[in-house]
């Protein structure tokens, strides 16, 4: 079956723009991780959401940063007047349920570059 | 706290066994292991959890001790599908964050 989708692969956008991520996860998951991986660093959490309940959203670094999940499947990943520091590549993740024991599926990742 | 993971790389030829660390100063619930290869997405290995229970793939071995706070991942007789940078996320409290290492480097030769 289909993976989990992003997109786009690539994204160059002026510092000051606002820019959106999709991410399509795989069917019938109902968890949904965005995560920011900066070059040559591990994986920083930013926000998970589960079914139709409100997101933990403890992990975005400012308030630039917001994320929706529509009908318990797409979400997009929205950072507002982008700065420099913003450049990383964001991965989506998708898992069965919520809990410690589940496996996270992850995308292809968006890379953004801020110039 | 992002967790320790050791060695930073590691460069084997094939055939060899290596063992990449993890270490939190936090008490932990979950463990969590994912490799990455270059430009793709972290693929999943295995999950440990607190009280013994592991989940992940046949061929991969690891442990978990609980009262030290750290993970190790045993790779043994390594093929060249193993290079990649290997990453453990740390989960603490059961709250479904994993906080993650800075990954092991791991070059695999002919």
């Amino acid at each position: 079956g289909a993976g989990v989708s992003q997109s786009p692969s690539n994204k160059v956008t002026e510092k000051g723009k606002d820019v959106e991520l999709r991410c399509d996860p795989i069917s019938g998951h109902t968890a949904l991780y965005w995560y920011r991986q900066s070059l040559g660093q591990g994986l920083e959490f930013l926000i998970y959401f589960q079914g139709n309940s409100a997101p933990d959203k403890s992990g975005l670094p400012s308030d630039r940063f917001s994320a929706e999940r529509t009908g318990g499947s797409v979400s997009t990943l929205t950072i507002q007047r982008t700065q420099q520091e913003d450049s990383a590549v964001y991965l989506c993740a998708s898992s069965l349920a919520l809990g410690s024991a589940y496996e996270q599926y992850f995308g292809p990742g968006t890379r953004l570059t801020v110039t | 706290q992002q967790p320790v993971q050791s060695p930073q790389a590691v460069i084997l030829r094939e055939g060899e066994d290596a063992v990449i660390n993890c270490s939190s100063s936090k008490a932990l619930y979950s463990v969590h292991w994912y490799r990455q290869k270059h430009g793709e997405a972290p693929v999943f290995l295995m999950i440990l959890l607190k009280g013994g229970e592991q989940k992940g793939h046949e061929k991969i071995s690891a442990s978990f001790n609980e009262k030290k706070q750290q993970s190790s991942l045993y790779l043994t007789a390594s093929q060249l599908s193993y290079s990649g940078t290997y990453f453990c996320g740390t989960e603490g409290n059961s709250n479904y964050q994993l906080i993650w290492g800075a990954g092991t480097k791991l070059i695999i030769k002919p």
